[in-house]
């Protein structure tokens, strides 16, 4: 059974405390996001990596950090530098990264909902 | 003013309802997306498309390119089409995903 994996799918914190949320894939994507979305706005892009051992920040990185150790795993550290960490967040996979005019579909997890006390 | 606009916001329609949900883009793309997300959360895409029309079951998407602009289409509506419907375009500064608001549909039976 191919796809996503988040967890936990609730996950509550303190303020000033680091949290980080999990991502897996087992499509053997190389691409892989991470996405935040508060309510009555679009999804807005944290970071993203095209392969292993490389990242990119996306528009929101501020607060956030990410690593890439293996094809299969993304996970995303909400730092306490984060301003306002309470969202739903959302990981995705694609087989590359659109470059040159070409495009992939995205594959989305179930999402995480962080809640910070 | 946000590149991806999409309308209507929210829309109820009666079960079986022919519905349209529409969206604009300001920017360059190489593709647009429509994608599903449920109440739970969870996010299916359900077409890519860069040029002409595509259909999936009762799901039709059309993209005039010249006119930036798409369509989606839901034909003969169920409540299981309950959900929130949200367009994307390839085109940002870093070549990713820009997202609409998304639109809230709801069908009564």
């Amino acid at each position: 059974d191919g796809g996503i994996t988040q967890s936990p799918k609730y996950l509550f914190r303190k303020e000033g405390q680091n949290v980080t949320l999990s991502c897996e894939q087992n499509l053997n994507h190389d691409a892989m996001y991470w996405y935040r979305q508060d309510p009555g706005q679009g999804l807005r892009l944290i970071y993203y990596s095209q392969i292993v051992n490389d990242f990119q920040k996306g528009d929101i990185a501020e607060g956030y950090s990410v690593s890439r150790e293996k094809k299969e795993s993304f996970p995303l550290t909400v730092t306490s530098a984060q301003k306002n960490p309470t969202a739903f967040y959302l990981c995705a996979s694609s087989l590359g990264v659109a470059s040159g005019g070409s495009a992939d579909t995205q594959y989305f997890g179930p999402g995480t909902r962080l809640t910070v006390l | 003013k946000n590149e991806v606009e999409q309308s209507p916001q929210n829309l109820t329609a009666q079960e079986g309802e022919f519905i349209t949900i529409n969206c604009s883009y300001s920017v360059g793309i190489s593709a647009l997306h429509w994608l599903q997300q449920h109440p739970g959360g969870g996010i299916v895409s359900l077409f890519m498309l860069s040029s002409g029309k595509k259909k999936h079951g009762r799901l039709i998407a059309t993209i005039n390119i010249q006119e930036k602009h798409s369509s989606l289409h839901i034909t003969a509506s169920h409540p299981r089409d309950s959900a929130v419907y949200i367009c994307a375009v390839w085109g940002g500064s870093q070549g990713n995903l820009i997202f609409g608001k998304g639109t809230k549909l709801s069908v009564k039976p």
